[in-house]
């Protein structure tokens, strides 16, 4: 069936690092990649998303890879500020067969500073 | 703000009860995505509709229904609750392939 795996659940880093979330998706057919932030008690909010026809995409602080043969994302976030604490999810989706979102587990980041 | 709106922000109700929660999709957005997230299953799809046809099931309950009206809101009915189903709500709509999500209703079944 459809499975997201995403790692790691938790992550702490201090203020001006980099952090890194990955995730797995297991349909070979999933074709478009969302990234979410989400704080306690708010929506997801889209922050990144990558196609697969691309292998990278960068916005400011933020990037997000992609390695369609493994089939496995990554988002990296530089230079992390105490704003950035929240939780993230990933998230794979086929977009010509409805779109619906199958989402990882989340990760919680606190960004210490 | 995503444009998407949901009502109610809460809900407290007692088991074996019904709700109806309401989403309206962001203003020309024809599609419509449920989502329940628990602290225990997380963000799960439950039911797409699509210009008022029902799209895409996912891992909603028998328990559960929705429909999409002809002005484009949509209703997701739950019904003989039981304590799990206590859980944040989502619905969003979608923008070419990006889906923006409202801010939730938080049901709590005591």
């Amino acid at each position: 069936g459809e499975n997201v795996e995403q790692h790691p659940s938790t992550l702490s880093v201090q203020e001006g690092d980099s952090a890194v979330i990955k995730c797995t998706y297991s349909d070979s057919a999933s074709n478009y990649f969302p990234w979410y932030k989400q704080e306690l008690g708010k929506r997801p909010q889209l922050i990144i998303d990558i196609r697969s026809n691309v292998g990278e995409k960068k916005d400011q602080r933020i990037a997000v890879t992609l390695n369609k043969t493994a089939k496995h994302f990554s988002l990296h976030i530089t230079e992390t500020q105490p704003e950035d604490s929240a939780v993230y999810f990933c998230a794979a989706s086929k977009v010509a067969q409805g779109g619906k979102l199958i989402f990882g587990q989340g990760t919680e980041l606190s960004v210490k500073p | 703000d995503s444009g998407v709106t949901q009502t109610p922000k809460h809900l407290i109700t007692a088991t074996g009860q019904r709700v109806t929660l309401r989403c309206s999709p962001r203003s020309g957005d024809l599609s419509v995505y449920w989502y329940q997230q628990s602290l225990d299953q997380g963000l799960q799809f439950l039911i797409q509709y699509y210009n008022g046809e029902e799209r895409a099931k996912g891992n909603i309950l028998e328990r559960f229904s929705a429909q999409q009206f002809p002005d484009l809101h949509s209703e997701l009915n739950l019904s003989s609750l039981e304590l799990g189903d206590s859980a944040l709500y989502f619905c969003a709509s979608r923008v070419g392939d990006t889906q923006y999500f409202g801010p939730g209703t938080r049901l709590t079944v005591l």
